[in-house]
């Protein structure tokens, strides 16, 4: 089945040191999203790509980078996790087969920042 | 900052009843969605309804919206412990803009 996948599920990391998320997507969309969610809050939106143009959201902190080698991996890198950085993140994709901007979601990984 | 503000934020109620959420939003939109998130997962697409569209249904699910007052409405019908989850609206200013989602009502169905 066409999906969004992300890894790892679960992450934990210390105080400061570097972590990567990845997610890849067999649907062949075109626009990749990332988003923050902490517990019982809505989704952030950090950045997105269109094709390979990156859009960064104003408010994304310098801490969080994004790569996107090919249209079917993207990447999230946050160079120093503070405990503030622990949340849930989610992958999401879209495009002209999705119809107008509907979203589908990876099952998201959730990061321990000790 | 967020588009959507949701209530309530948590409903409770027994099997087989209906449960209504509201949606209000804050400028003008070209569609607006309902996604469904189960605890620990990622978000799922519900339904979409466009900003010409009043009234949408789809299975068990009612979406209404009113563009005059800025609020869509998520009725789902004879409930079941299985619906339990969190559930957000989400709106979008063009077709092909981001989305930006609202905090969500957590419904629970107790069996």
């Amino acid at each position: 089945d066409a999906m969004v996948i992300q890894n790892p599920r679960y992450q934990v990391t210390q105080f400061g040191k570097p972590v990567t998320l990845s997610c890849s997507q067999t649907l062949n969309h075109n626009v990749m999203y990332w988003y923050q969610q902490k517990s019982s809050q809505a989704p952030k939106l950090l950045f997105h790509y269109y094709d390979k143009d990156f859009n960064n959201e104003a408010d994304t902190p310098d801490n969080f980078q994004s790569r996107r080698p090919n249209t079917s991996f993207c990447f999230l890198d946050i160079r120093s996790p503070g405990l503030g950085d622990a949340a849930m993140y989610l992958c999401a994709t879209t495009g002209k087969s999705s119809g107008a901007n509907v979203l589908t979601f990876g099952a998201g990984s959730r990061l321990t920042v000790l | 900052s967020q588009q959507g503000e949701e209530d309530p934020q948590a409903l409770s109620i027994q099997e087989g009843e209906n449960a209504t959420m509201n949606c209000s939003y804050k400028t003008s939109i070209n569609n607006l969605q309902w996604y469904r998130q189960n605890s620990g997962r990622g978000l799922v697409h519900l339904i979409l309804i466009r900003s010409n569209e009043r009234e949408k249904h789809s299975g068990r699910l009612r979406v209404t919206l009113d563009t005059s007052k800025k609020s869509s409405s998520l009725l789902i019908t004879a409930s079941r412990a299985a619906d339990t989850a969190s559930y957000f609206c989400a709106t979008a200013e063009t077709s092909g803009s981001r989305l930006t989602f609202g905090e969500g009502t957590q419904l629970t169905v107790n069996p």
